[in-house]
């Protein structure tokens, strides 16, 4: 079953502007982790979140976490064409075993 | 810089075919997994192991069977392909010590196989 629930489900705005995802998790966890996927290739990790923290900055990447609330947000800044992928987020509940959501395509137009 | 290689970028194979897909990592990582990626249902365990000769089910392994013989190489196995086999798979693996519970868990993908079965 899928663990996070991404939103929006499709993002399009023009570069240099800030994008925001969304993510709902349903059980408790141990980390959360934002991951991105370009077209057609495998995912590659951006940032790790654990359940103590409450955000976290790499780059011009912002993650935030609501465990009261289960939920997550990553906000990319000053967007570029090249930010343009897919963007999961995986829940860690077990050591080592990641739940995808469905994730959200974003679109950075030039 | 961790790699993970996987043995096609495409695979085309016919119903009822013995599929064999092949992931190798560099980084002597403990953990594989193994995924497939369809449109609207996200990324979804198939198998992982955490040790050579170990593997556990995830959330879809009917139709599959894996291999860890070494530490380094994960196999996923199609006993008998169907059409609804149709996918991109996906390997990963981590350095985290599952039965430890150490590490950080994330995980490094291979670049993914897209299996057309006709």
């Amino acid at each position: 079953s899928q663990q996070g629930e991404e939103d929006p489900q499709a993002l399009s705005i023009q570069e240099g502007e800030n994008a925001t995802m969304n993510c709902s998790y349903k059980t408790s966890i141990n980390n959360l982790q934002w991951y991105r996927q370009n077209s057609g290739r495998g995912l590659v990790h951006l940032i790790l979140i654990r359940s103590n923290e409450r955000e976290k900055h790499s780059g011009r990447l912002r993650v935030t976490l609501d465990t009261s609330k289960k939920s997550s947000s990553l906000l990319i800044t000053a967007s570029r064409a090249a930010d343009t992928a897919s963007y999961f987020c995986a829940t860690v509940a077990s050591y080592g075993k990641l739940t995808f959501g469905q994730g959200t395509i974003l679109t950075v137009h030039p | 810089d961790v790699k993970v290689t996987q043995s096609s970028r495409y695979l085309v194979k016919r119903t009822g075919e013995k599929v064999f897909l092949e992931c190798v990592q560099d980084m002597d990582h403990e953990n594989m997994f193994w995924y497939r990626q369809d449109p609207g249902l996200g990324l979804r365990l198939i198998y992982f192991s955490y040790d050579v000769k170990m593997k556990e089910k995830g959330d879809i392994p009917e139709g599959y069977s894996v291999s860890r013989e070494k530490k380094e190489r994960f196999s996923l196995i199609l006993e008998s392909a169907s059409t609804n086999q149709t996918s991109m798979y996906l390997c990963a693996s981590s350095d985290t010590g599952l039965a430890g519970g150490r590490g950080n868990d994330e995980q490094y993908f291979g670049p993914g196989t897209r299996l057309t079965v006709t």
